[in-house]
């Protein structure tokens, strides 16, 4: 069975520190993976989504970037965290096959002080 | 491009009862897929049910159903006999069949179910 694993699940950072959030999937090959982050209380924002290695389209431009190295891992980075950068950071996959579900981690609560 | 609007922030229900989230969407397409997801306070993001466009008939999961209605491009999650485990976040999403677009999810409704 397909499963997708995201880490740290907790991390507080000092503004200008770097980040590195890892996402692999585990039991699938060829998926498209996906970062969204969600504000406290507020929907899910898309950040990013790759359909293959070293494929990456950026949806909102910001201090992020997004890196794909191998099929099934996803990093999500910043060279210099933002106070704004603070939130809840989901890695998700789905299939190519189009409008299958989307599978989410367990989500990395990231807070820039 | 394709909009989701649930327009309850919140909602609350009595345990035991059956509550319903509202959900519309804006899209020109014909063969498409819904999904309602839950967030319970874990934030683990759970697909509760997923209703296929061209299908008629309405998806079922055990206590949670959805009513499709395509001409009105309404898509709302009805949950009944309500459990406290049921409290969380429910948010709709959209996805066009075979597309290269993303899902699109709504604001996401505040469900608070009362002992």
């Amino acid at each position: 069975s397909q499963t997708i694993h995201q880490w740290p699940a907790t991390l507080v950072q000092p503004v200008g520190s770097p980040l590195s959030l890892e996402c692999t999937v585990e039991g699938t090959s060829n998926p498209n993976l996906y970062w969204y982050r969600q504000a406290a209380g507020r929907g899910l924002q898309l950040l990013f989504y790759s359909v293959g290695i070293g494929q990456i389209s950026s949806e909102v431009p910001q201090n992020l970037s997004a890196s794909r190295p191998q099929d099934r891992q996803f990093i999500l980075s910043s060279k210099k965290l933002l106070l704004s950068d603070s939130g809840f950071y989901l890695c998700a996959w789905d299939s190519r096959q189009g409008g299958e579900k989307l599978f989410f981690g367990s989500g990395t609560q990231l807070s820039v002080l | 491009a394709q909009t989701v609007t649930q327009s309850q922030p919140e909602m609350s229900v009595q345990e035991a009862e059956t509550v319903t989230l509202s959900c519309t969407y804006d899209t020109s397409e014909s063969d498409y897929y819904l999904f309602w997801y839950k967030q319970p306070p874990s934030r683990q993001m759970i697909l509760v049910i997923r209703q296929e466009a061209y299908k008629q008939q309405n998806a079922t999961e055990n206590r949670f159903s959805v009513n499709f209605q395509k001409a009105a491009k309404s898509f709302s999650l009805k949950i009944s006999d309500s459990q406290l485990g049921d409290a969380a976040m429910y948010f709709c999403a959209y996805i066009r069949r075979g597309g290269s677009e993303k899902l699109v999810f709504g604001k996401g409704t505040k469900l608070t179910v009362n002992p």
